[in-house]
């Protein structure tokens, strides 16, 4: 089953605006990432950000983690086009195990 | 090599129908994860190896599928009697020592559809 859930399921901004992207884990975690994926094939890693910290930046991302609600948010701060794909989170908890959980994903659509 | 591989990236099969799905992972990658992608849903984790033992098949979801590693490298994903339900995408990953689960490298999947 999946521990995170991402909202909203689909979102549509315009080039030059900011997207944001929620996500929300049922179990105490270890790390959460985020990853994106085009055109539903391969994922690339986009941001780690461990269960201790709070906020953590790359280039145009940020991402927060509320350890207390058990979420996260990522931020595309000056959207372009080619930001169009699906975000997923992803955690694993600290059991030793090596799975990650992800979330169902958000589907961004950047119109140019 | 430049990232990781899989093969086929389409397969088409008859309900009933054995497949293998193949993985070369990234050179030097000890960790290796078999994930499978429903229609517009999340990854779900089937498998992990590290180097060529498994430990933890737990997201296996019946004794139809089955993975192996050779060599510290290459991974089969091997799928008995198909199902329409098992039609996904399946998804590869590595990681090189050291690293956990803290960033994942991922194939460009399989595209299983059982007719």
């Amino acid at each position: 089953s999946q521990q995170g859930e991402e909202d909203p399921q689909a979102l549509s901004i315009q080039e030059g605006e900011n997207a944001t992207m929620n996500c929300s884990y049922k179990t105490s975690i270890n790390n959460l990432q985020w990853y994106r994926q085009n055109s539903g094939r391969g994922l690339v890693h986009l941001i780690l950000i461990r269960s201790n910290e709070r906020e953590k930046h790359s280039g145009r991302l940020r991402v927060t983690l509320d350890t207390s609600k058990k979420s996260s948010s990522l931020l595309i701060t000056a959207s372009r086009a080619a930001d169009t794909a699906s975000y997923f989170c992803a955690t694993d908890r600290d059991t030793g195990r090596r799975a990650l959980t992800f979330g169902s994903g958000t589907r961004l659509q950047v119109q140019p | 090599g430049a990232g990781v591989s899989q093969s086929p990236s389409n397969k088409v099969t008859e309900k009933g129908k054995d497949v293998e799905l193949r993985c070369d992972p990234i050179s030097g990658h000890t960790a290796l994860y078999w994930y499978r992608q429903r229609l517009g849903q999340g990854l779900e984790f089937l498998i992990y190896f590290q180097g060529n033992s498994a430990p933890d098949k737990s997201g296996l979801p019946s004794d139809r599928f089955s993975a192996e590693r050779t060599g510290e490298s290459v991974s089969t994903l091997t799928i008995q009697r198909t199902q329409q339900e098992d039609s996904a995408v399946y998804l590869c990953a590595s990681s090189p020592p050291g690293q956990g689960v803290a960033k994942l490298f991922f194939g460009s999947g399989t595209q299983l559809s059982v007719l």
